[in-house]
């Protein structure tokens, strides 16, 4: 199975901070990465595909980059409604995979 | 509008087999590319992908579960099905069905899903 190591555990940013969360594979997924915004008590919300094309609705202040192995999930400019847990996701083989998760407060 | 609604026992003790529905709309599993999953969260934790069912009725299964999942789906194709046997309290989770695509022919990601169905093994 192709494991997904995500880092910051945790992370607090003020508003309108820029915020970094990191994905790396253990192996390479040739930019199948998505990443996924989960809030309290719903359902993951897919963000980025193909390791940097926004999903349709998602705000342009999200970005994703990478290659390889190493993946990135930018947000520009920190909203609070950009609380909850992030995760990426593998998509180039099966089983599919998911990171430990990432969790966004505000300061 | 696609919408899929996950539906279960809630609550079942050690050892039985667990049952879940998936029931969607806006979409057909008959169509050519279509693929549906499960994927399991217990609280506070990550997601684990458990197996999906494609529009050609192929089936793929985390390995690490193979040997107690079983998945299908109707033959209206709007509702996919999860059997767990043997289950127990690690088996405690959210279980969510979720739309899968086959993205780009390069990677297959999670479009849609369900508002998952909370699931506990007690005694």
């Amino acid at each position: 199975d192709i494991q997904m190591t995500q880092s910051p555990a945790s992370l607090s940013a003020s508003l309108g901070e820029t915020v970094t969360i990191q994905c790396r594979a253990s192996e390479d997924i040739y930019s199948g990465l998505a990443w996924y915004q989960q809030k309290p008590g719903k359902s993951p919300q897919l963000l980025i595909y193909g390791a940097s094309s926004l999903q349709d609705g998602v705000p342009s202040r999200f970005s994703g980059s990478g290659s390889g192995t190493q993946y990135s999930l930018k947000i520009s400019s920190m909203q609070t409604e950009d609380e909850g847990v992030y995760f990426c996701q593998q998509g180039l083989k099966y089983p599919l995979t998911f990171g430990s998760g990432t969790k966004l407060e505000i300061k | 509008q696609v919408t899929l609604k996950e539906s279960g026992p809630g609550m079942l003790q050690p050892s039985k087999t667990l049952s879940l529905t998936c029931s969607f709309s806006g979409f057909s599993l008959s169509t050519s590319g279509m693929v549906v999953s499960w994927i399991r969260q217990p609280s506070g934790k990550s997601l684990e992908w458990l197996a999906a069912i494609d529009w050609d009725g192929d089936k793929y299964y985390n390995p690490s579960l193979k040997s107690r999942l079983t998945v299908s789906k109707d033959t209206s194709n709007t509702q996919v099905f999860l059997k767990i046997t043997s289950v127990d309290i690690a088996d405690t989770a959210t279980y969510y069905c979720a739309r899968t695509r086959d993205t780009m022919g390069i990677t297959t990601d999670f479009d849609y899903w369900g508002q998952g169905v909370m699931v506990t093994v007690s005694s």
